[in-house]
């Protein structure tokens, strides 16, 4: 099975930076994604990682420690529009080849 | 290049119903997922087809079934309708061998309300 555990909300300013994590535990661990999702529309690619290390992508960088079970999703330059629910998924090759979310951790980005 | 497509986008329906949710995948896609989203929640997943067979179910009663037809699109059946059943329902597409970053897309989803 999968366990997969980052922080329900998050708060932060205008123009700061925000360091999101995601812990997991996964018997057939292929990689992981961030995905941004905004209310009651569907979730938007932000990253993959297989390889351990830091993925930098414009504001967006995302780490990966396969040994530690651990990521994190880092945005740099805060705007108003990043205000969303960030989900952490790991890909499983468990059966098949399939995403597994945690509960996703909102974003409230304030002035 | 037309991404995934759900329909309908709201369906309102009453408990003890039957409803089916609709799946286009993007072009060049084999693949496709069902996940269900409650409010707040993270998506869970439902089960995945390939090659018109579902090749992994998650933890999901039998209520919850579902179709691929030959030319990939997919159907989802939820029987005996509950109150819990509502949510926002998500179809991805992907490829069978889809381990590349850009794999799956996710269409806009179907939110459904049971009352």
């Amino acid at each position: 099975g999968q366990n997969i555990d980052q922080p329900t909300e998050m708060t932060a300013t205008e123009g700061a930076i925000v360091q999101i994590n995601c812990t997991y535990q996964t018997s057939g661990f292929n990689g992981l994604f961030w995905y941004q999702q905004h209310a009651g529309e569907a979730p938007t690619f932000l990253s993959y990682n297989v390889l351990d290390g830091l993925e930098e992508k414009g504001r967006f960088s995302s780490f990966l420690s396969r040994s530690k079970g651990y990521s994190y999703l880092l945005l740099k330059e805060l705007q108003m529009k990043d205000s969303a629910s960030y989900l952490c998924a790991v890909h499983d090759q468990t059966g098949a080849n399939n995403l597994f979310f945690g509960t996703g951790t909102r974003l409230t980005v304030i002035p | 290049d037309a991404g995934v497509t759900q329909s309908p986008t709201h369906l309102i329906k009453t408990r003890g119903q039957q409803v089916t949710l609709r799946c286009s995948p993007k072009s060049g896609h084999d693949t496709v997922s069902w996940y269900q989203q409650a409010l707040g929640q993270g998506p869970q997943f439902i089960f995945q087809y390939y090659e018109e067979e579902e090749r992994q179910r998650g933890n999901f009663p039998d209520r919850f079934s579902g179709h691929q037809f030959p030319n990939y699109s997919s159907e989802l059946n939820v029987n005996a309708l509950l109150l819990g059943d509502s949510a926002l329902y998500l179809c991805a597409s992907s490829l069978a061998a889809g381990t590349r970053s850009y794999g799956y897309t996710f269409g806009s989803g179907t939110r459904l309300t049971v009352v």
